[in-house]
């Protein structure tokens, strides 16, 4: 049921690296793409997200890069830290996630 | 101001049984949804409940149902319990239904001997 495929599953970066996920989508209708952050034992928080109107959205060290024609969009985290390790989400909608990718920064 | 509050945090079933997770949303906002997380991977959208209607449904059996009560509060029930159904139980509240900020309880990890 999958519609959104994500990857990588892991990802291991050296602090102050930059991380990249990546995400492609099915439906052209989506129109709403936001990625979630979760610690073990918590719930997903809000991150960062991106209507298709617009090719990124920076805030802070992240940034979504948004690329509508061939249905993609990734997360890149800059300045990567050791407390941004982390399992991050993509999602189309509000009801459509990927599997998560497992970012360990290493100090 | 509270967050988003789910009960029980965990709990143990046995196949067959019947379980009820409850979810109370954050202050002011009337729209719940609830997702299942299988260890693993992203979290599956199963319903959204709006002012105490059904506005959305995932791909989830008959065995899964979901209600909302006036004060916005919420409950999922799954009944004749699987293994399969292990996971934890992700409650989400919204001010609408419309597109926007989802925030999540910290779930309820359901375990199915």
């Amino acid at each position: 049921q999958q519609q959104v495929k994500q990857s990588p599953q892991s990802l291991i970066v050296q602090k102050g690296g930059i991380s990249i996920i990546n995400c492609a989508y099915e439906n052209t209708a989506f129109d709403y793409f936001p990625w979630y952050q979760q610690f073990p034992g918590k719930g997903p928080a809000l991150l960062i997200a991106i209507r298709p109107d617009v090719s990124e959205k920076k805030e802070g060290r992240f940034t979504i890069s948004f690329n509508k024609s061939a249905k993609q969009f990734s997360l890149h985290i800059m300045d990567s830290q050791p407390g941004d390790s982390a399992t991050y989400f993509c999602a189309a909608t509000d009801m459509r996630f990927g599997a998560g990718t497992r970012l360990t920064v290493k100090p | 101001d509270a967050g988003v509050t789910q009960s029980p945090t965990h709990l143990i079933k046995t196949r067959g049984q019947h379980v009820t997770l409850r979810c109370s949303p954050i202050s002011g906002h009337k729209s719940v949804s609830w997702y299942q997380q299988v260890l693993g991977q992203g979290p599956q959208f199963i319903f959204q409940y709006y002012e105490k209607e059904e506005r959305g449904r995932g791909n989830f059996p008959d065995r899964f149902s979901a209600r909302q009560f006036p004060n916005y509060s919420s409950e999922l029930n799954v009944n004749a319990l699987l293994l399969g159904d292990s996971a934890l139980y992700l409650c989400a509240s919204s001010r609408t239904t419309g597109i926007g900020e989802l925030f999540f309880g910290e779930g309820s990890r359901l375990t199915v001997l």
